[in-house]
């Protein structure tokens, strides 16, 4: 079964500063990988996305992600952080069958940026 | 452009009720997933439905909830005699293909 862990449960980040939150993921072929982003209360909002091809993606609010098969993992990073970023993301992998489909998540990173 | 809707957004019940929500997708999204998300925790899914059949459901979705997606359109998930345990944010999906579109969920409390 795929299971999907990322292990910042809080990461603190002034705001301007660099941002990475890691996820790695066990999955036992090619995966979809997916970030997600949740603000307080609210439901989630998907961030970015990789099925195939540059293992490099670009998504929304500035935010981009790395695949690295080797290492299992799909790490988020955004150059500079703003106020607006403090929220939970949520890593997922995506498993497609013809009769399954469903995300797996992490238990997500709370991300605090301070001013 | 219409995204995934849920209502209601809140619901409290008393512990033996019968709640019900509903999930109205985005248009022609013929996937819809029903995802329970508590406290601390990322979502965990519940149910999938392609058009109106329900192929698969997990292991959490005990003989005490039922989803049905009449026409292949709207869904609803009922929670028969609640259980404080079923306090939690359940979140609807919708899909074309792989990218689910998440609504904004219910968030249930069961006093």
């Amino acid at each position: 079964a795929q299971s999907v862990t990322q292990p910042d449960i809080h990461i603190t980040v002034s705001e301007g500063a660099s941002l990475e939150l890691r996820c790695n993921y066990s999955y036992g072929a090619t995966p979809y990988l997916f970030w997600y982003v949740q603000s307080p209360g609210q439901g989630l909002q998907l961030l970015l996305k990789y099925f195939s091809g540059d293992t490099l993606v670009q998504g929304i609010k500035g935010f981009e992600a790395e695949f690295k098969r080797s290492q299992s993992s799909f790490n988020l990073r955004k150059p500079s952080v703003h106020w607006s970023d403090a929220a939970e993301y949520f890593c997922a992998v995506g498993l497609y069958t013809g009769t399954a489909s469903k995300l797996t998540f992490g238990t997500g990173t709370r991300l605090q940026v301070t001013l | 452009d219409t995204g995934v809707s849920q209502n209601p957004r809140h619901k409290i019940t008393k512990r033996g009720q019968n709640v019900t929500f509903r999930c109205d997708p985005i248009s022609e999204h013929n996937r819809l997933y029903w995802y329970r998300q508590t406290l601390g925790q990322g979502p965990e899914f519940l149910t999938y439905f392609q058009n109106e059949a329900q192929l698969e459901k997990s292991r959490l979705l005990s003989d005490r909830f039922s989803a049905e997606r009449p026409k292949g359109s709207f869904s609803t998930l009922e929670i028969q005699r609640t259980e404080q345990g079923d306090s939690a944010m359940y979140l609807c999906a919708s899909s074309p293909g792989e990218t689910q579109y998440f609504g904004p969920g219910t968030r249930l409390l069961v006093l």
